[in-house]
């Protein structure tokens, strides 16, 4: 199972384009990439999910290498409201459900 | 929108005591999981149902049962609390492909 590793945190300043990196070097050829992001108090929230190249939505983008060996979530000029935990999961999306594990994610800060 | 609804946001019981925490959605997704989330430990699984009374062990679940007698609703049981059972607990049904995607709010469960 693809382990993944994520910065504990990072501080941004409002407006700014912010980037996460999860770095993934186990992953398998048929496991997908997906972000979330999770208030205080509240469940996750799916952002994104990928399998490679670049997928874009209305919230972020998500950059994926050849190797797929990494991903990075961008998020264009953030706000106060921005402020959350991120997380990044690979596992599979077809072939059978396998457990899957969350790593601690990474704490964004946006600074007025 | 997806519906995953929690039970209880909150929930004080004593020690020894029987703990039903529900969980129920309104997409007729066959994938339906239980975290525990700690600080400092991220999410962790404790049980995942990928259809009507099947169950797998996620990575945690000792102390802990599941029940799943309809497709919309996924118990998770405390045989007996204990205190080191104090946590935030997260229901997750699958997205489009087998991946959690759609997370309750949690319920906050305090064993005293």
């Amino acid at each position: 199972l693809a382990k993944t590793t994520q910065p504990i945190s990072m501080d941004s300043y409002e407006g700014q384009e912010v980037n996460i990196t999860c770095s993934h070097n186990n992953i398998a050829t048929n496991d997908y990439i997906t972000w979330y992001q999770q208030f205080p108090s509240q469940g996750p929230r799916f952002i994104i999910q990928g399998y490679k190249t670049k997928v874009t939505n209305e919230v972020a983008s998500l950059f994926i290498p050849a190797d797929r060996k990494s991903s990075t979530l961008s998020l264009p000029r953030v706000s106060l409201s921005d402020t959350a935990v991120y997380y990044c999961l690979v596992g599979p999306n077809y072939g059978g459900y396998q457990k899957v594990t969350f790593g601690i994610g990474t704490k964004l800060q946006v600074i007025p | 929108d997806v519906k995953v609804t929690q039970s209880s946001r909150y929930l004080v019981k004593r020690t020894g005591e029987k703990v039903f925490l529900e969980c129920v959605q309104d997409m007729d997704h066959e994938n339906m999981f239980w975290y525990r989330q700690d600080p400092g430990l991220g999410l962790r699984l404790i049980y995942f149902s990928y259809d009507v009374k099947m169950k797998e062990k996620g990575d945690i679940p000792e102390g802990y049962s599941v029940s799943r007698e309809k497709k919309e609703r996924f118990s998770l049981i405390l045989e007996s609390a204990s205190t080191n059972q104090t946590s935030m607990y997260l229901c997750a049904i699958q997205g489009q492909g087998l991946q959690p995607q759609h997370f309750g709010d949690g319920t906050r469960l305090s064993i005293l």
